[in-house]
């Protein structure tokens, strides 16, 4: 089956500086990704859609300049925390519809999610 | 808001029992999907089910959908405590949008 690998699965950073999550698609091209933040017990919000080869499509009250999107090919989209805080403190997945997802009618592959602390 | 809503939001059964969890949702949908997710991991995908679809299963699951009711349920059965994990209804309002997820029922299975 479709696979997504997201990396760094755990990550600590000090207040300031700058975290990458990268989310790969491996065995399946996704023009578009799908960037989630999730808090403890609750559901997933969607932060922004990222388009290969174009900007991300960021929700309301989601800070472009805090959380940079890039997708520069049909498998990779990185999502970066700029100048992280502990508020950034949170659990973020990626997902991704593989290309025949375009005419829908298929699921959501995830990635494992990424554990991210601010101290 | 919220397209999707689960209930119960958490629920407690003993092994061999069966988990029934309810979605709503308020627009239309081209399909609806359950998603499984252990703590502190990505999500699964259960079963897919079209607009068109009233009834699907896979394995021990089985899925309704009532889109007269835009509502539709997910029964487990015979759980095993290996089902325990938060599952979540999404509706997928447009080809190649996103889905809108609920905000998920805790399933806690007893051995």
């Amino acid at each position: 089956g479709a696979v997504v690998s997201q990396h760094p699965s755990r990550v600590i950073c000090k207040s300031g500086t700058s975290v990458k999550i990268e989310c790969r698609s491996l065995d399946f091209q996704a023009t578009t990704m799908f960037w989630y933040r999730q808090f403890p017990k609750q559901s997933l919000m969607l932060m922004a859609t990222s388009n290969e080869g174009s900007k991300a499509t960021y929700e309301q009250g989601v800070e472009k300049d805090k959380f940079l999107i890039n997708h520069a090919s049909l498998t990779l989209s990185t999502l970066t925390v700029t100048s992280a805080h502990p508020e950034d403190s949170s659990f973020y997945i990626c997902s991704a519809r593989d290309e025949w997802g375009r005419v829908g009618n298929s699921p959501l592959h995830f990635g494992n999610g990424t554990r991210l602390t601010v101290t | 808001s919220q397209q999707g809503e689960e209930d119960p939001q958490a629920l407690s059964i003993q092994e061999g029992e069966n988990a029934t969890m309810n979605c709503s949702y308020k627009t239309s949908i081209n399909n609806l999907q359950w998603y499984r997710q252990n703590s502190g991991r990505g999500l699964v995908h259960l079963i897919l089910i079209r607009s068109n679809e009233r009834e699907k299963h896979s394995g021990r699951l089985r899925v309704t959908l009532d889109t007269s009711k835009k509502s539709s349920s997910l029964l487990i059965t015979a759980s095993r405590a290996a089902d325990t994990a938060s599952y979540f209804c999404a509706t997928d309002v447009g080809y190649g949008q996103n889905f809108v997820f609920g905000p998920g029922t805790r399933l806690s299975v007893l051995p």
